[in-house]
């Protein structure tokens, strides 16, 4: 029940394109959903998060989109640069958990 | 505003050999997260602190074990280090009402 897949492992994308990485999660009482950036040899930096009273998020070229009923969440990268060229994490989390449950990641490459 | 920092950048130890690792969080965060990111595994959650107690632990042996002291600040121990401790450890930090964590650039160990 705390497991969180993400899907898919790898993604190529051109330049202006728009990235789109999915990630399910199991448990309902989850409520907190980020998206975290990591480039070689970094620690993941914070991108983006949703909350479930919203169904979409959006900031600059970044959105997540939440779907409650079906447990899934995505993020769309729009106009894809290959400064996004980078390995990204689904999480999920809640009140009263101790900690994120991170999905296995995507490596993303933005080809220019 | 400083960013969650991590010392040493680079460890190379030797199989049965102990570590320290440190962290000084965000000021203002009374939480510390551990996390190992192994080769291809993701992010795997090692152990939580806030306010100085140890609050949960991931699935990992007794060898890994911490601290935090009054400062926030923490520190990881990993005794008789295998060859699969090898990995980037991660530490970020937080306030856990607010679910948001901010993580360190990591410290890569490798054990030969």
């Amino acid at each position: 029940q705390q497991q969180v897949k993400q899907s898919p492992q790898s993604l190529i994308v051109q330049k202006g394109g728009i990235s789109i990485i999915n990630c399910a999660y199991e448990n309902t009482a989850f409520d907190y959903f980020p998206w975290y950036q990591q480039f070689p040899g970094k620690g993941p930096a914070l991108l983006i998060a949703i909350r479930p009273d919203v169904s979409e998020k959006k900031e600059g070229r970044f959105t997540i989109s939440f779907n409650k009923s079906a447990k899934q969440f995505s993020l769309h990268i729009m106009d894809s640069q290959p400064g996004d060229s980078a390995t990204y994490f689904c999480a999920a989390g809640g009140y009263g958990y101790s900690t994120l449950t991170f999905g296995k990641g995507t490596m993303l490459l933005v080809s220019p | 505003e400083a960013g969650v920092t991590q010392s040493p950048t680079h460890l190379i130890k030797t199989r049965g050999q102990q570590v320290t690792l440190r962290c000084s969080p965000i000021s203002g965060h009374t939480s510390v997260y551990w996390y190992q990111q192994a080769l291809g595994l993701g992010l795997q959650f090692l152990l939580w602190y806030d306010e100085g107690e140890e609050r949960n632990r991931g699935n990992f042996p007794p060898r890994f074990s911490g601290r935090q002291f009054p400062n926030y600040s923490s520190e990881l121990n990993v005794n008789a280090l295998e060859l699969e401790d090898s990995a980037l450890y991660l530490c970020a930090s937080g306030q856990p009402e607010r679910m948001e964590q901010y993580f360190g650039p990591g410290t890569r160990l490798t054990v030969t």
